[in-house]
Formats: structure tokens, C-alpha cells, sequence
């Protein structure tokens, strides 16, 4: 059974310019939420996706945008990178209606904008 | 005020000891509690949901109070896998966003 997956591992980028992130959910999960997590912080709460739609969101900026395919699996796009952006990525997949909603993560994207 | 809060810690027990966190929540309307436990540099791997009559899992005793709206967590005998930041998470009651603490860190000392 295949967990939740994401690509790429890391990635450097340089300010001002845009970065996709991807997410492949557990299989069986429907809903993918995406974390930023700082170091030394929790995770924080960008947005989710279910039916392809942006469910809820977080309190970050219109410069982070997302989108969910057909198959359930989605993007983070980040526009206009600022160095407070560097940071890990987490994608969490859960299944919309369960009982408890646990949510499983994948391992994450770790971003740098230099 | 934040939506989570925990002691950061640094926690540093001798292997064999019982540890105890906690972890407060301001939204009295949350449904669902967890905690997840964090490796250096890796993903939150869930640990334990939280009910509530509260739960066991081998080594591990979760605990919730409404009233006083507080997540506990007991490790017994503790062991050095043990190690690794603990996060307390609750999930709001406006759907299924995840609030996170900022986590506890714990080193399980030989």
C-alpha cells in the first residue's frame, strides 16, 4: 500500500521566481492538505483540496495556489518567492468523512530561496 | 492566542523514566485530537488519536480534558527510539484543518 509521496525532495530556487510541488495521496484518501512547517515551528495550515476544489485556507497569501486532479493527487504552486518562504513542504492525505480524519504525510519538499 | 500550545521542552530523561506532556487548545468546539511524533528533518508520523475516555497504546497514554481543554501524553519506560519532537494537533471545528503545537522535543537519555 502505497503512502503518500512527494516530489521533489528539495529544491533551490532564487527570489521572485515560481515553484510547483507535488503530492500523490495514500491510496484510498480523496483529500490533500498542504502544510509549510519553518524550522524549529509546527506546521502550518495552507489549504486543502477535495473534488478538485480549494476546501479551506489558510492565512497565507494569494501567492500560494494549489490545484487537485482527477486522480486526487495535487500541486502547491508558489508565485513570486520571498526568502521567508524557504521552508519544508508537507502534503497530508486523509479520507473526507472518516471517522477521526487522521491525516498521513508524505515526506516533504524542502524548499530553499536564496 | 495561539491554537495550540506546548511546552517546547528541551526534555532530556534517563532511559526507563515516565514523561508526561501536555498541551492546551483555545477553540472548545475542536472535535478531534492527536498526537504526532516528528524525527529530525523527516515528516509527522501519527502516534496516537486522542479520545475521549482517553486511549493506551502500549507504552503510550493519551488523555483529554474538555472542561479544561488539555491533551496529555505519558510515555512510560521510556526508550531512547523514544527521541524525537512531539506535536500535539486538534482539528478545528470548521472542518478538517489541522492545528499543530509548535511540538516538544525528547531525548531519552542512555
Amino acid at each position: 500500500d502505497a503512502g503518500v509521496t512527494q516530489s521533489p525532495t528539495h529544491l533551490i530556487k532564487t527570489r521572485g521566481q515560481q515553484v510547483t510541488l507535488r503530492c500523490s495521496p495514500k491510496s484510498g484518501h480523496d483529500t490533500v492538505s498542504w502544510y509549510q512547517q519553518a524550522l524549529g515551528q509546527g506546521p502550518q495550515f495552507i489549504f486543502q483540496y477535495y473534488e478538485e476544489e480549494e476546501r479551506q485556507r489558510g492565512n497565507f497569501p494569494d501567492r500560494f495556489s494549489g490545484h487537485q486532479f482527477p486522480n486526487y493527487s495535487s500541486e502547491l504552486n508558489v508565485n513570486a518567492l520571498l526568502l521567508g518562504d524557504s521552508a519544508l513542504y508537507l502534503c497530508a492525505s486523509s479520507l473526507l468523512g472518516s471517522s477521526y480524519n487522521e491525516q498521513f504525510f508524505g515526506p516533504g519538499t524542502r524548499l530553499t530561496v536564496l | 492566542r495561539k491554537e495550540v500550545e506546548q511546552d517546547p521542552g528541551p526534555f532530556n530523561v534517563p532511559e526507563g523514566a515516565t514523561v508526561a506532556f501536555n498541551c492546551t487548545y483555545s477553540n472548545s468546539a475542536s472535535q478531534s485530537f492527536f498526537w504526532y511524533r516528528q524525527d529530525c528533518r523527516k515528516e509527522p508520523k501519527l502516534l496516537m488519536s486522542v479520545y475521549s475516555s482517553g486511549n493506551e497504546d502500549g507504552r503510550f497514554t493519551a488523555q483529554l480534558n474538555r472542561a479544561s481543554q488539555y491533551i496529555s501524553l505519558l510515555i512510560r519506560d521510556s526508550k531512547l527510539s523514544d527521541s524525537a519532537t512531539y506535536l500535539c494537533v486538534v482539528n478545528a471545528d470548521t472542518g478538517n484543518q489541522f492545528y499543530f503545537g509548535t511540538g516538544t522535543s525528547l531525548t531519552v537519555i542512555p
